[in-house]
């Protein structure tokens, strides 16, 4: 099945700060998505982007589908943006998941 | 409803019992996807529904897990003789019939003892 690898796995921010977190996978992808974990483990769809750059707010995310990366970009980062980010592919029915990059953002 | 639905959220359970979970996707969603997630690791793939049949269960890790989805809308993950490693949360999510964004519910929490 196809691979899903997140870089980094941890990372710790003092608040304001920008950040960009990236996702590779291993075969071509019909879709890709960004979920952010909150601490009590709710996934939240952040964007659907298999192609292209999208913005929503202070977030952007770009996929780069020919070259099987993807990235996250945070800016002006706030406490309320810890937990834990996903990048999950699928092509069908069956997605997988990276194993995911745990933020924290410090005041 | 407005969301994804799942109960209970938390179930403890002793070793060998029976358990079942259950989902209640958005209204109209005909994809209905169940996944597994243990600590420090992303959700892992149980099953997915396409109306009321399993088009895809090979994430099931053996067979006393089981999932129904007898009238295309809630759907129940039933876990037979439970053993401790089963103890994860539970995802379920549901998507339209473009599978383009997946919603997730909130998650079941199971321990078994």
């Amino acid at each position: 099945g196809i691979q899903v690898e997140q870089s980094p796995p941890d990372l710790i921010l003092q608040e304001g700060a920008n950040s960009t977190l990236r996702c590779n996978f291993s075969d071509s992808v019909n879709n890709l998505q960004w979920f952010h974990q909150n601490p009590w483990g709710q996934l939240i769809n952040l964007f659907y982007i298999p192609s292209g750059t999208k913005q929503n707010g202070r977030l952007s995310a770009t996929t780069v589908a020919t070259e099987r990366y993807s990235l996250l970009y945070i800016s002006s980062s706030q406490t309320t943006d810890s937990g834990v980010y996903f990048c999950a592919v699928h092509n069908n029915n069956d997605m997988r998941f990276g194993a995911g990059t745990r933020l924290t953002v410090k005041p | 409803g407005a969301g994804v639905s799942q109960t209970p959220s938390n179930k403890v359970t002793e070793k060998g019992k029976y358990v079942e979970l259950r989902c209640d996707p958005i209204s109209g969603h005909t994809a209905l996807y169940w996944y597994r997630q243990s600590l420090g690791q992303g959700p892992e793939f149980l099953i997915y529904f396409q109306g009321t049949g399993a088009a895809d269960d090979s994430g099931l890790p053996n067979d006393r897990f089981f999932a129904v989805r007898p009238e295309g809308s809630v759907s129940t993950l039933k876990i037979q003789r439970t053993e401790r490693g089963d103890s994860a949360m539970y995802l379920c999510a549901s998507s339209d019939s473009s599978g383009n964004t997946i919603y997730f519910g909130e998650g079941s929490w199971l321990t078994v003892v």
